[in-house]
């Protein structure tokens, strides 16, 4: 079975805080992606990479950056943490590649800035 | 921009019955689209993936159909059971390995 375990499922961090969630995934998959999932909003897209090294911003990048090193982590960075960034986090992970291949996600983080 | 809607936002039915949840989107250029169930508080779990080619995709008592040329895929629930209970959200995979999410329909089944 793919697994995608993120680091924490529970974070209390303060406000400017540098705050580091991160992602890893077991079946050598070539994209990952983050999302924060708000009442009302659904999940939004904050970064996914389809390599090593790349990145791409997604619909609401502002506040967070991301390293993907290896293959298999992915890291999301909130640089200075804020209340507004109270959300949970979710990582997803997929072959790259059309209409075979499905998404598949971890069990999320629950980030609570304070 | 891809856009998914589904409808309706929460559905309440008793136990045994079969129900249809709805997602409409936007721009028919998909590459497939995934239904999953989120239980509170944790992650998503994928229940099923139709290719853009494909009509419709059955597990056990689910089952999915694709329309991609009006934009709208249902998922069918048979015989729900309050285990069902969940929020189910649809995504569709478009352009460049993105996936677009709709809301959710929070589900209650009742004993």
């Amino acid at each position: 079975d793919v697994k995608v375990t993120q680091s924490s499922r529970y974070l209390v961090k303060r406000t400017g805080e540098k705050v580091f969630l991160e992602c890893v995934q077991d079946m050598d998959h070539e994209n990952m992606f983050w999302y924060r999932q708000d009442p009302g909003l659904g999940l939004r897209l904050i970064y996914f990479s389809y390599d090593v090294k790349m990145k791409e911003k997604g619909d609401i990048p502002e506040g967070y950056s991301v390293s993907r090193e290896k293959k298999e982590r992915f890291s999301l960075i909130l640089e200075s943490a804020s209340t507004n960034q109270t959300s949970m986090y979710l990582c997803a992970s997929s072959r790259r590649g059309g209409k075979f291949f499905e998404a598949f996600f971890g069990q999320g983080t629950r980030l609570t800035v304070v | 921009k891809q856009e998914v809607t589904q409808i309706p936002a929460a559905l309440s039915v008793p136990e045994g019955e079969n129900l249809v949840l709805n997602c409409s989107f936007t721009d028919s250029a998909i590459y497939n689209l995934q239904w999953f169930r989120q239980d509170p508080g944790k992650g998503l779990t994928s229940l099923l993936l139709i290719q853009s080619s494909q009509r419709e995709q059955t597990s056990g008592r689910l089952n999915a159909s694709l329309d991609k040329s009006s934009g709208r895929s249902t998922l069918y629930i048979a015989a729900s059971q309050p285990g069902d209970s969940a929020t189910y959200l649809c995504a569709v995979r478009g352009n460049f390995n993105k996936f677009y999410f709709g809301s959710g329909t929070k589900l209650n089944v009742k004993p």
